[in-house]
C-alpha cells in the first residue's frame, strides 16, 4: 500500500524558516517524480513544487521560487521542502504527493501537514 | 498559466440522481505528444484528494464505473451516476498538459 507521511509543520513568524519532511512507503520511491501541493485554509489547490526520481529536474512555482527548495533523500525514502522567508500567504495545508510512473498526475497524495505563518 | 473554469461552484444533488461538472481550460489541453494531461479528483471532507480520472476518460485504480470523463480542447466534463453519499466533497480538475500544472476551483457536491 502506497504510504506519505508529512511532518514538520507548525507556527512560524513571517520571514522565518520551517523544513518540511515526506516519508514514502509502500513502492520504490526511486523510481518516481515527487511533488509539493498546498491548500489554503478553505480554499483550492496549489502546485508548489515538482522533483524528479533523480533530483535531476526540479521545478517551482512562481509564488515559491528563491524561497523554497525541494530535495530528496532516495535512501531513506524521504522528500524535503525547504522554505525561507515565509510569509503569511503561505499559510496552508501542505500535500506531498506522487507523480504516476510516466505520467502527468498526481496519482497518491499524503494527508498534509499544516504550515501557520503568523506574528 | 492555464486558467482552469469550473461550473458550478456548488452541485446539490439528490443520492441515486447524476450530475455533471464542466471544466473548460484558457487554452487547448492537447499535448505536442497528442495527449491531453485533464485529470478529475475528489477531496472528500477531512481528507486530500484522490485521484478519479486521468487523462480525460481513464478511471484510476478502484473508481467505480459510476465515474465517467470526457471531453476534448478545452471542454471537459465528469459525469457521475447513481450519485452515493461517499461521492459528496468537493471536485477539481487538474491540467498537467502545460507549465505549471494547475487546478480549477472546485465544484462541491452537496446532498439536495
Amino acid at each position: 500500500e502506497v504510504q506519505l507521511v508529512e511532518s514538520g509543520g507548525g507556527l512560524v513568524q513571517p520571514g522565518r524558516s520551517l523544513k518540511l519532511s515526506c516519508v514514502a512507503s509502500g513502492f520504490t520511491f526511486s523510481n518516481y517524480g515527487m511533488n509539493w501541493i498546498r491548500q489554503a485554509p478553505g480554499k483550492g489547490l496549489e502546485w508548489v513544487a515538482y522533483i524528479s526520481s533523480g533530483s535531476s529536474y526540479i521545478y517551482y512555482a512562481e509564488t515559491v521560487k528563491g524561497r523554497f527548495t525541494i530535495s530528496r533523500d532516495n535512501a531513506k525514502n524521504t522528500l524535503y521542502l525547504q522554505m525561507t522567508s515565509l510569509r503569511s500567504e503561505d499559510t496552508a495545508l501542505y500535500y506531498c504527493a506522487r507523480y504516476g510512473y510516466k505520467s502527468y498526475y498526481f496519482d497518491y497524495w499524503g494527508q498534509g501537514v499544516m504550515v501557520t505563518v503568523s506574528s | 498559466d492555464v486558467l482552469m473554469t469550473q461550473t458550478p461552484v456548488s452541485l446539490p444533488v439528490s443520492l441515486g440522481g447524476q450530475v455533471s461538472i464542466s471544466c473548460r481550460s484558457s487554452q487547448s489541453l492537447v499535448h505536442s505528444d497528442g495527449n491531453t494531461y485533464l485529470h478529475w479528483y475528489l477531496q472528500k471532507p477531512g481528507q486530500s484528494p484522490q485521484l478519479l480520472i486521468y487523462r480525460v476518460s481513464n478511471r484510476f485504480s478502484g473508481v467505480p464505473d459510476r465515474f465517467s470523463g470526457s471531453g476534448s480542447g478545452t471542454d471537459f466534463t465528469l459525469k457521475i451516476s447513481r450519485v452515493e453519499p461517499e461521492d459528496l466533497g468537493v471536485y477539481y480538475c487538474l491540467q498537467s498538459t502545460h507549465f505549471p500544472p494547475t487546478f480549477g476551483s472546485g465544484t462541491k457536491l452537496e446532498i439536495k
